[in-house]
């Protein structure tokens, strides 16, 4: 019972790379998303997805792009990375609308010097 | 908006102590409503839910109780231990429904 896997765990880069965040699930579930968590703010909505070839824009969605060609995954990219995406990053998945809860990933952590 | 406002933390207390959270959300509708737990170095897990007026959420010894009437969904525990220091977020269905609005989390610590 894998559920939501999130890869790497830990990431490093330099400001201006680019990288790829991995999630996949196995559940078969429609309603994928992405947070990112910081200190004193909570978790805030980067993107989301209702189902494969269908996403669309959270609270916070500069400097990210995502794209879902599979029900199973769900990648997040940094195009260019920045100091203030330092934060850590994840993964959720339901089978139904928020009124049913998100499983998660136990997420990345990401630094950017 | 859809939003959950919950207490500032940190909050410590001794084991065995009784434990509220308190948590309120904006009245748009009857949203289900969520606590989720995230322990040290780990991603968030479903604590407990209510989907409707009255619903009473428990797990692992934590209730919750979905009340409409003063729109709150307030977190209580009557004896915490020292394996439930964690940040404790409330949860309500967002914009469209399709994902969630988090309270900013509540640190608990509990101490021997």
């Amino acid at each position: 019972n894998a559920g939501v896997t999130q890869t790497p765990k830990f990431q490093v880069l330099k400001t201006g790379q680019s990288m790829t965040l991995q999630c996949a699930q196995d559940m078969n579930h429609e309603y994928m998303s992405w947070y990112r968590q910081d200190p004193g703010m909570g978790l805030r909505l980067i993107h989301y997805s209702v189902g494969a070839g269908i996403t669309d824009q959270g609270e916070v969605p500069n400097g990210y792009n995502v794209s879902r060609s599979t029900t199973e995954d769900f990648p997040l990219r940094l195009l260019s990375a920045a100091p203030s995406q330092t934060s850590v990053y994840f993964c959720a998945s339901s089978y139904g609308t928020g009124r049913y809860g998100y499983t998660f990933g136990s997420g990345t952590r990401l630094t950017v010097v | 908006g859809n939003s959950v406002t919950q207490m500032e933390g940190p909050v410590t207390l001794s084991e065995e102590a009784f434990l509220t959270i308190n948590c309120t959300y904006t009245a748009t509708g009857y949203p289900s409503l969520f606590w989720y737990v995230q322990y040290p170095g780990e991603g968030l897990q479903l604590l407990l839910k209510a989907t409707k007026a009255d619903d009473k959420g428990s797990n692992k010894g934590f209730e919750a109780t979905y009340r409409k009437e003063t729109t709150s969904f307030h977190l209580e525990k009557g004896s915490v231990q020292v394996s439930d220091s964690a940040v404790y977020f409330c949860a309500r269905p967002g914009a469209g429904s399709y994902q969630l609005t988090f309270g900013k989390g509540t640190k608990l610590s509990v101490i021997p």
